[in-house]
């Protein structure tokens, strides 16, 4: 089963407007860690914010905020005014567990956002 | 930026050369892994290490190897290459394993004729 799970493989947005990228996981342990991460065009892969499951409160940093709904086993980005810098695949990630041995990533298939003026 | 550094960037070989990739941190961090990408696929684990000499599978770990024998530094090995190993070739590090972020490196295309 997919554990992580993207489901807009593709989404615009008009600059100086809010996006939502949507993510949801699947995992039966209670300690794990979510992560956002920015890939452009260039390549390389940029970490934007981590939300761990004990945390009470949303994760933000700057234009990113996490909106984590637990229940729901969701950890949708939202990025608020959109720059047309943030034009990129957009991955999320999670990790399971806590331990020296079990620092593993699982990632989605990501989701392209595209930023027009 | 963590510093992080892969060598070749690129690289063109054929099928049944061997290729290593080699990942070089300056971060003196404990944990290093190798993942690839391909389309439709995010991310996949191949291998990691906890520390040097001290490495594990991940989930697409057929036809790979690995080796660290120092903390800053840790190869990737395709021993006979294939078509189907045509990827991007990231490798990444973290501190303590656990809760850290792990960050990554620029990233290796290989292509495999």
């Amino acid at each position: 089963a997919q554990k992580i799970t993207q489901t807009q493989p593709g989404m615009f947005v008009q600059e100086k407007e809010a996006v939502t990228l949507d993510c949801t996981y699947d995992t039966s342990d209670p300690s794990y860690g979510l992560f956002w991460y920015k890939q452009p065009s260039s390549g390389e892969m940029i970490f934007l914010i981590y939300q761990g499951s004990y945390d009470q409160q949303n994760a933000t940093e700057g234009r990113y905020s996490l909106n984590f709904q637990k229940a729901r086993k969701s950890a949708n980005l939202v990025i608020s005014a959109s720059q047309l810098g943030d034009s990129a695949m957009y991955f999320c990630a999670m990790r399971e567990g806590l331990g020296p041995n079990t620092d593993k990533l699982i990632f989605g298939t990501g989701t392209r956002l595209q930023v027009f003026p | 930026d963590a510093g992080i550094t892969q060598s070749p960037r690129h690289k063109v070989t054929e099928t049944g050369t061997p290729v290593t990739l080699r990942c070089h941190q300056t971060e003196n961090h404990r944990y290093m892994y190798w993942y690839r990408q391909d389309p439709g696929h995010g991310l996949r684990l191949i291998h990691y290490s906890y520390g040097v000499k001290d490495t594990d599978k991940g989930e697409v770990s057929d036809g790979y190897s690995v080796s660290r024998s120092k903390t800053e530094d840790f190869l990737l090995t395709l021993e006979s290459a294939t078509s189907s190993q045509t990827s991007v070739y990231f490798c990444a590090i973290s501190g303590q394993g656990g809760q850290e972020t792990q960050y990554f490196g620029p990233g290796t295309r290989l292509l495999v004729l």
